[in-house]
């Protein structure tokens, strides 16, 4: 059974960074492309960005409100992901969830996500 | 402003069907058959039910099923049930630096 779980929510002032993980299990992680998706309270899902697998290259991708500040990375040793967040900003309050994605750009599988408060 | 136009709510009696629209562009939705769907009830993650326009993951009742003409997208749900109540996004690959964008999500609503 594929299992999505993040950490590493908490409220955070503007201007400060977080770190969020993803431990993932029942599937092979170093094959799977990775994407982190965010819901910000009573709103829609936003795509934030994604990194492939090592063998696709590792490369990442990002949505622009986050480029420059969030980088994504992972650690297959361990089957994790990681979202680094920088220059937090009250606009980046949401619920991060990590997911597996597709191979025509799709989110197969979800996690039970992580709340990110971003607040003075 | 969602990249993606939905209705904000739409409804149906049990049994009955009815039709989400998502309306992009030829950017991407009329672009490319990248479009999926996803059902989330409240405080629960999303739910992929529909991937590349009208495919149905394993284990998705075939009640769901999407298309899509031009530049807009449709998902269809038949036989509504009382589950089926929640909110629902539809999601697209797209050729801007983004990648990819969503819907603003339809609440349905099983009167």
């Amino acid at each position: 059974e594929v299992q999505l779980v993040e950490s590493g929510g908490g409220l955070v002032k503007p201007g400060g960074s977080l770190r969020l993980s993803c431990a993932a299990s029942g599937f092979t992680f170093s094959n799977a492309w990775m994407s982190w998706v965010r819901q910000a309270p009573g709103k829609g899902l936003e795509w934030v960005g994604r990194i492939k697998s090592k063998t696709d290259g590792g490369t990442t991708d990002y949505a622009a409100p986050v480029k420059g500040r969030f980088t994504i990375s992972r650690d297959d040793s361990k089957n994790t992901l990681y979202l680094q967040m920088n220059s937090l900003k009250t606009e980046d309050t949401a619920v991060y969830y990590c997911t597996t994605e597709g191979s025509s750009w799709y989110f197969d599988y979800w996690g039970q996500g992580t709340l990110v408060t971003v607040s003075s | 402003q969602s990249a993606l136009t939905q209705p904000a709510s739409v409804s149906g009696s049990p049994g009955q069907s009815i039709t989400i629209s998502c309306t992009g562009t030829s950017s991407d939705v009329g672009g490319y058959n990248y479009v999926s769907w996803y059902q989330q009830h409240p405080g629960k993650a999303p739910k992929l039910m529909i991937y590349e326009v009208s495919n149905r993951p394993s284990g998705v009742s075939n009640r769901f099923s999407g298309s899509k003409s031009g530049n807009t997208a449709s998902l269809t749900i038949s036989g509504l049930q009382a589950e089926d109540e929640a909110d629902y996004y539809c999601s697209s690959y797209t050729s801007s630096s983004t990648l990819g964008v969503f819907g603003g999500g339809t609440k349905l609503t099983v009167l």
